[in-house]
């Protein structure tokens, strides 16, 4: 039993190229979240999914996507990336409105 | 605006000293709320969650935190701390009406030993 994991754990990335944070659960929740989470700051919700084929923003949407094709993944996605979104992302799960699980972060680091 | 506030930004203490850590939210209605920590390099785990009934709830290593709803308050305790707490504590609220867990900025709590 994983619980939720992300993947990549570290990764570098040049202004204005893309990528995909990808996050899998394995202990059949409803809800999944994606924050970041920045010195001073929390943790922020960028977006979230209450079931498959559902998302619905957060607080700090913006220059993000996410995808819940499969009731086990949530997908993050930066199209185009820039140096603001250089942060620690975390995924996490839960079965409703009740305590989330985390994973262990993505560093990520746009030069 | 939803919000969770955490006024104390780093603590810092002695083994054995008491610590309270201040959590405040700014919404009317019915709300669950959860305190997490996360140890150096880790991820965010629960310590403690308050949905409804005693207002006075324990969690895990000890901590404890006390719902107020009229202070819109949920302050974590603990009457003695040790250096393995040192840690980064997190308030969290979800509202009746919505679905998305919202945190606070964060205590940064250091314990001396």
């Amino acid at each position: 039993n994983a619980g939720v994991t992300q993947t990549p754990k570290f990764r570098v990335l040049k202004t204005g190229q893309s990528m995909t944070l990808l996050c899998a659960q394995d202990m059949n929740h409803e809800y999944m979240y994606w924050y970041r989470q920045d010195p001073g700051m929390g943790l922020r919700l960028i977006h979230y999914s209450v079931g498959e084929g559902t998302t619905a923003k957060g607080e700090v949407p913006d220059g993000y996507n996410v995808s819940r094709l499969k009731k086990q993944n949530f997908l993050l996605g930066l199209e185009s990336a820039a140096p603001s979104q250089t942060s620690v992302y975390f995924c996490a799960s839960a079965l409703g409105r009740t305590e989330a699980f985390f994973g262990q972060g993505t560093r990520l680091t746009v030069v | 605006a939803q919000s969770v506030s955490q006024h104390n930004h780093h603590v810092i203490l002695s083994e054995a000293a008491s610590l309270e850590l201040g959590c405040n939210y700014s919404y009317g209605g019915t709300v669950n709320l959860f305190w997490y920590v996360q140890y150096p390099g880790q991820h965010l785990q629960l310590l403690l969650k308050y949905f409804s009934g005693d207002p006075l709830v324990k969690g895990i290593k000890g901590f404890e935190a006390e719902f107020i709803k009229s202070k819109f308050s949920f302050n974590l305790r603990k009457p003695s701390v040790q250096w393995s707490d040192t840690a980064e504590y997190f308030c969290a609220v979800i509202l009746s009406n919505n679905n998305d867990m919202r945190f606070g900025a964060g205590t940064r709590l250091t314990v001396k030993p």
